[in-house]
Parts: C-alpha cells; sequence; structure tokens
C-alpha cells in the first residue's frame, strides 16, 4: 500500500528563517515524490519532483528537498522564507511508472509567514 | 499560454440542476484527471482518462460523468446537482505514465443550493 503524511498541518515561520515541511511515505516501490503548491484561490503548482536521479531536489522559487531512503522521508526546506511563500503545501507519493492515476496527495501543510 | 483552462470559475447550482464543467489542455498531454477539493479531506479523484476514449473511476464517482472525444477536452457533467457537491474542482492533465507530475487548471468553485 502506498500512503502519504504530512507530519505538520499547520506551520508558522518568521520572514527570513528558515522552511522546513516534512513529509514521510510508504510505498512498496521505489516512488516518484512530488511537492506542489497551492495559493490561495489558485490551482495547485508543481513545485519539484524526485524520480530516482539525484536524491537532492532543486525546485522553484529557492525550495528543495531530500529523498531519504532509510527515513521514508522527502521533506521540503528552503533557506530563507518570503511572505510571497504563504500557502498550503502538499506532497504526493506515485508509482515511477503510473499507467493509471495511482497518485497520493498527502492532507496538506498550511504554512503562514510572520513578517 | 499553455496549460490547463477550467471554465466557469464559479457556479452556483440549485439541486438537481444539471451542469457541466469544461476542461481544456493544450500540451497533448494523454492523461487527465478530476479532483474535488473539500477542507479537512484533501484531493479526492472523481474520475479519470488515460487518453481519448477511455475513462476510469476516480475514489468518488457518483454523480457525475466524464467523456474523452478528444485528446484535449475532459468535461465533468454533474447529473443531477446536490449540496454535497459544493467544493472546488480541479482538472489535472500529465504527458503520460512515466514520473510525470501533473498541471493543474486554477479550479471552479462550485456552491449548490
Amino acid at each position: 500500500a502506498q500512503s502519504v503524511t504530512q507530519l505538520d498541518s499547520h506551520v508558522s515561520v518568521s520572514e527570513g528563517t528558515p522552511v522546513l515541511l516534512r513529509c514521510n511515505y510508504s510505498s512498496s516501490y521505489s516512488p516518484s515524490l512530488f511537492w506542489y503548491v497551492q495559493h490561495p484561490n489558485k490551482g495547485l503548482q508543481l513545485l519539484l519532483k524526485y524520480t530516482s536521479a539525484a536524491t537532492l531536489v532543486k525546485g522553484i522559487n529557492g525550495f528543495e528537498a531530500e529523498f531519504k531512503k532509510s527515513e521514508t522521508s522527502f521533506h521540503l526546506t528552503k533557506p530563507s522564507a518570503h511572505m510571497s511563500d504563504a500557502a498550503e503545501y502538499f506532497c504526493v507519493v506515485s508509482p515511477p511508472i503510473n499507467t493509471g492515476n495511482q497518485f497520493y496527495f498527502g492532507t496538506g501543510t498550511s504554512l503562514t509567514v510572520i513578517p | 499560454n499553455a496549460g490547463v483552462t477550467q471554465t466557469p470559475k464559479f457556479q452556483v447550482l440549485k439541486t438537481g440542476q444539471s451542469m457541466t464543467l469544461q476542461c481544456a489542455q493544450d500540451m497533448n498531454h494523454e492523461y487527465m484527471s478530476w479532483y474535488r477539493q473539500d477542507p479537512g479531506m484533501g484531493l479526492r479523484l472523481i474520475h479519470y482518462s488515460v487518453g481519448a476514449g477511455i475513462t476510469d473511476q476516480g475514489e468518488v464517482p457518483n454523480g457525475y460523468n466524464v467523456s474523452r472525444s478528444t485528446t484535449e477536452d475532459f468535461p465533468l457533467r454533474l447529473l443531477s446537482a446536490a449540496p454535497s457537491q459544493t467544493s472546488v474542482y480541479f482538472c489535472a492533465s500529465r504527458l503520460g505514465p512515466l514520473n510525470y507530475g501533473y498541471t493543474f487548471g486554477s479550479g471552479t468553485r462550485l456552491t449548490v443550493v
């Protein structure tokens, strides 16, 4: 069975401080992993994806995530938060070859950035 | 701009009415899906398609129909709207089965009264 757990439903950081959004996954295969961001009243936008190449993945807007197989984690980080980073973030797992619609979404982490 | 286009952005329906949510993509993506997003429940898959003429049910298909007559279009039909279908609906597409994430539309906010 496949599943995703986002360990924090809400995270608050001050502007300019680091961001850490945690994601653990459970998978019976070597997965593909994604992080999406959703700003208020907008659709989901792909931030980055891991597809079994480099374990440290760089995405848009200064975000990056590290795939740690031993810890079954794919945490999202950013060195310095910006006000525009305030949004909902979703971690997603899928098989590397996804012939159906086997995407498993986490329940989301709401990021608040305090000025 | 290339992407996934959803119309309308907002809609209010009365219970029992029917309507079609439109979704079109111009990226030649084979795979398309419809999700609904409700507070505290995340995204739930309604229907999906792996190519023109091929559709399948997702997690919450009841009360919805889809068809895929062309690669570009994937409309979602509400047969007889119910208040439980009040939600935000997202259409998404991806190129194929190999490691591709979804490109999402901007959503349709539907209220059924």
